[in-house]
């Protein structure tokens, strides 16, 4: 296990509601990323924080927001869930911006929209 | 647009074959190409690769890089049931150090 962990496991939405899953980082690590990944995708780069602010974002909407707390865990709100926002969100965590520093990555929440 | 491409999508061997897993990229301001393996959950890291030609090896895994024609090969020796997952390979970009995934190659060993 990589000391990155995530909660909820699972969750079950309904379309047109607000998520919020969080993500608690591997002791020492300032800057986490978060991920989706659709069933027989890989992950897809939401953005990522690096000491409270955010360092990049991908091709997502705004209504994909992020932040992260002084202890450097992090939170995912989605606003008004779509269908396609089922999949298994993952957050990473990593020492610094260094390209040298892996990420490691937590179990991931389960997201399901109905 | 910034791609990553896994081939072959999925594979299916028997105990003891050897495997070749392949990872091709199209980056801008690359930086590092990873390795990851995943099972049920959270992928789980095997390899990083920034020099070209320079092997990085683990018990049966090893794994390459070509950054001049762009692509990466992950090699699985003496496979095992327990080698059965998804690989991902990942070009890290510097700037906003963003990782950019592969599809994944779903390998199947059969004991």
């Amino acid at each position: 296990e990589t000391g990155v962990t995530q909660s909820p496991t699972h969750l079950i939405k309904t379309r047109g509601q607000q998520v919020t899953l969080r993500c608690s980082s591997q002791s020492g690590h300032n800057t986490v990323s978060w991920y989706q990944q659709a069933l027989g995708q890989g992950p897809q780069f939401i953005f990522q924080y690096y000491r409270e602010e955010e360092n990049g974002r991908g091709n997502f909407p705004p209504r994909f927001s992020g932040l992260q707390f002084p202890n450097y865990s992090s939170e995912l709100n989605v606003n008004a869930l779509e269908l396609d926002d089922s999949a298994l969100y993952l957050c990473a965590s990593s020492l610094g911006l260094n390209s040298y520093n892996e990420q490691f990555f937590g179990p991931g929440t389960r997201l399901t929209v109905l | 647009e910034d791609k990553v491409v896994q081939s072959p999508l999925s594979l299916v061997v028997h105990e003891g074959d050897t495997v070749t897993l392949n990872c091709s990229y199209e980056v801008t301001n690359f930086r590092s190409l990873l390795w990851y393996k995943q099972e049920k959950k959270a992928p789980t890291f095997l390899f990083m690769l920034t020099s070209s030609g320079i092997e990085k090896k683990s018990g049966r895994l090893s794994s390459i890089l070509d950054k001049k024609e762009l692509f990466s090969i992950l090699n699985i020796t003496a496979t095992q049931t327990g080698d059965s997952a998804v690989y991902l390979c990942a070009a890290l970009t510097s700037g906003t150090y963003k990782y950019i995934f592969g599809t994944g190659t779903r390998l199947k060993v059969l004991a």
